[in-house]
């Protein structure tokens, strides 16, 4: 199985600076046959489903404000948060669909405003 | 926008059966995409359990496939998950979910909470 680790665990930030998180994957997520790394990443606030981010790593889903980046290829990815608002407090999860299953999910991030 | 509403029973005694099925609407099933459900215990991080097409074509999670079903039923715009033999470790929010891109998934229910008693 693929383990996909992130950190750090958490992190507080001020309004309007920067967060970053990292997901590392136990392998390459990349298909070098179409050089796709297949990577999603998650927000997940309280009571609520998770909303996706990004996939193949970089790719922003629709409505997704432009201050979050995602970027990273084979086993090194990382979601950014760029002029962090109250709002992006969540947990944010990273997560492989490459190859066979299992497809795992990171343990999570939790941001949180300094 | 996709809508996906999960359903079931919030409460299962151990070594019994748990169903949800999940609800879509304003997307046809038969229109093809894979469904998937995903749960995430209290306090942990989120599990995938199993996906399946339109056509029935089935993913399972290893660690779970000897106890899970998933099935659909396109002329209800359905898809269902029984877990069997469950204990206090399968107590989780419990969200049904639409693949977008292989195998992200971009649309998702509210979460059933299934609770497991002794």
């Amino acid at each position: 199985d693929i383990v996909m680790t992130q950190s750090p665990d958490s992190l507080a930030v001020s309004l309007g600076e920067r967060a970053t998180i990292n997901c590392k994957s136990s392998q390459s997520v990349l298909n070098s046959s179409n050089n796709k790394n297949y990577l999603a990443w998650y927000q997940h606030k309280p009571g609520q489903p998770p909303r996706l981010l990004f996939y193949w790593a970089s790719t922003r889903e629709s409505g997704v404000p432009d201050r979050f980046s995602g970027s990273g290829s084979g086993t090194d990815f990382t979601l950014t948060i760029s002029n962090l608002q109250a709002e992006d407090v969540a947990v944010y999860y990273c997560h492989h669909y490459y190859s066979i299953p299992p497809w795992t999910f990171g343990q999570g991030t939790k941001v949180e405003i300094k | 926008q996709v809508h996906l509403q999960g359903s079931g029973p919030g409460l299962v005694k151990a070594s019994e059966t748990l169903s949800l099925t999940c609800t879509v609407s304003t997307y046809s099933i038969s229109s093809g995409s894979y469904w998937g459900w995903i749960r995430q215990p209290p306090g942990k991080g989120l599990e995938w359990i199993g996906s399946i097409s339109h056509s029935g074509t089935t993913y399972y999670n290893p660690s779970l496939k000897s106890r899970v079903t998933i099935s659909v039923d396109t002329s209800k715009n359905q898809f269902s998950l029984q877990l069997t033999s469950v204990t206090a470790a399968d107590t989780a929010v419990y969200y049904c979910a639409k693949v977008g891109q292989w195998h992200s998934f971009d649309y998702w229910g509210q979460g059933t909470l299934v609770t497991v008693s002794s």
